[in-house]
């Protein structure tokens, strides 16, 4: 089976600040796939990144940056210099090769940032 | 060009009554997936298509509930004598190929918010 964990409900940060979105997932796959989605107040989920199992090179876009750690199986994102448009629900998600077309996600991590 | 669209936005309706929700896919895109979001949780899959026929109906939580793809673009998702329990968000999504077990990352429209009274 598989599962993601994203054990903070709820961040609040002031605008500029740096913060780190936790995601640990499980699954007994050796070949699998990990997702950020954003929710945004509209409701829409916005696809953000996409990696896989074979590839824990960390990646930079802009004020993100994502860390995936195989050894701890975790994948962590952190916003640089947050801005108010940031103030969302971050969804972490998986999908591995057994059940492939299925999502797993996470409970998310709502970002609230002020000024 | 044009992302996932999901009619209607919003829908009210009154317990034991029938409702269809409809889910039109970016254009092109073979494989269409419905999922279910209650308040505070993260999305639940509920289907997946592969062209017109469901490769995957496992999340489909009971036989009131029934998806139709009949020509490989626009989706519906059918609700029979609706419950209080079934009040969510349906969110649809989309992905480029059709492939039984696909990888693709899917693109998501802004859902139906379902409310049963």
């Amino acid at each position: 089976a598989q599962k993601v964990t994203q054990a903070q409900t709820e961040i609040s940060v002031v605008e500029k600040e740096d913060v780190t979105l936790d995601c640990v997932y499980e699954t007994r796959d050796t070949t699998y796939y990990l997702f950020w989605y954003k929710q945004p107040p509209s409701g829409e989920l916005v696809f953000l990144i996409r990696r896989n199992s074979f590839d824990e090179q960390n990646e930079i876009s802009g004020r993100y940056s994502w860390n995936f750690q195989k050894s701890t199986s975790s994948f962590n994102f952190t916003i640089t210099a947050s801005q108010v448009v940031d103030s969302a629900v971050y969804f972490c998600a998986l999908l591995n090769t057994g059940t492939a077309s299925k999502l797993t996600f996470g409970t998310g991590t709502r970002l609230q940032v002020t000024l | 060009g044009a992302g996932v669209s999901q009619t209607p936005s919003n829908k009210v309706t009154e317990k034991g009554k029938y409702v269809e929700l409809r889910c039109d896919p970016i254009s092109g895109h073979t494989a269409l997936y419905w999922y279910r979001q209650s308040l505070g949780q993260g999305p639940e899959f509920l289907i997946y298509f592969q062209g017109t026929g469901a490769a995957d109906d496992s999340g489909l939580p009971n036989d009131r509930f029934f998806a139709v793809r009949p020509e490989g673009s626009v989706s519906t998702l059918k609700i029979q004598r609706t419950e209080r329990g079934d009040s969510a968000v349906y969110l649809c999504a989309s992905s480029p190929t059709g492939a039984r077990r696909s990888t693709d990352t899917q693109y998501f429209g802004p859902g139906t918010r379902l409310t049963v009274l």
